[in-house]
């Protein structure tokens, strides 16, 4: 069954430092969202994105935050100049179409720890 | 601003025992609910519900909506040690979803 895959699972990096964080979609899908999850809260929505471009983004997601579709098969999270409180765990979800009814694809999550 | 309560947050039962998950809320154009189960990792999804009324089945698990009185419930049957998860309630806004707490299920043998 085609699932969504993330890397790496697990990055610890120090403090002002950047990331990149990659997700594969499900190959057909068009529509790609990050969220997150801090340690115990809720999971967030940071971004969506269709048709190489940003749809939606929440206010967490500011100017520390980009994505990008280099490639067909590839989303990618960069966040640049790390801080203590972006230590989450990051979800990439996908989805074949947009809107009320769709049912989003989760990869597995790539755990954040900035020291 | 869009709002989802799920309760209890937090239930520990033994396997066998039967229980019900609540979620309720007052969202904007709302157009579906959907119910995640989030071990380790990524919420898996379960249900989407639509209409009222309707029951969603699969397996030992259940769930139902009621748009009246805004609240969906998520039943689970003889329940085991696997089904030890928490369980997100989420919403569709535009394409995002906006997620209720959880209720973090324990199943103790």
């Amino acid at each position: 069954e085609p699932e969504v895959t993330q890397t790496p699972s697990h990055q610890v990096t120090q403090m002002g430092q950047e990331v990149i964080l990659r997700c594969v979609p499900i190959s057909n899908h068009l529509y790609f969202y990050w969220y997150r999850q801090i340690l115990g809260q809720k999971v967030e929505f940071l971004v969506s994105f269709y048709n190489n471009e940003i749809s939606e983004k929440s206010e967490i997601f500011d100017d520390q935050f980009s994505v990008e579709r280099p490639d067909g098969s590839n989303f990618t999270l960069k966040i640049r100049s790390t801080k203590l409180e972006d230590s989450a765990m990051y979800f990439c979800a996908s989805s074949t179409t947009g809107g009320e009814y769709n049912e989003q694809f989760f990869g597995p999550g790539t755990r954040l720890t900035v020291l | 601003e869009d709002k989802v309560v799920q309760s209890p947050l937090s239930l520990v039962v033994h396997e066998g025992d039967t229980v019900t998950l609540n979620c309720s809320y007052e969202v904007t154009n709302f157009r579906s609910l959907l119910w995640y189960k989030q071990e380790k990792k990524a919420p898996t999804f379960l249900f989407m519900l639509t209409s009222s009324g309707i029951e969603k089945k699969s397996g030992r698990l259940s769930s139902i909506l009621d748009k009246k009185e805004l609240f969906s419930i998520l039943n689970i049957t003889a329940t085991q040690t696997g089904d030890s998860a928490i369980y997100l309630c989420a919403f569709p806004g535009n394409t995002p979803l906006v997620f209720g707490k959880g209720t973090r299920l324990s199943v103790i043998a």
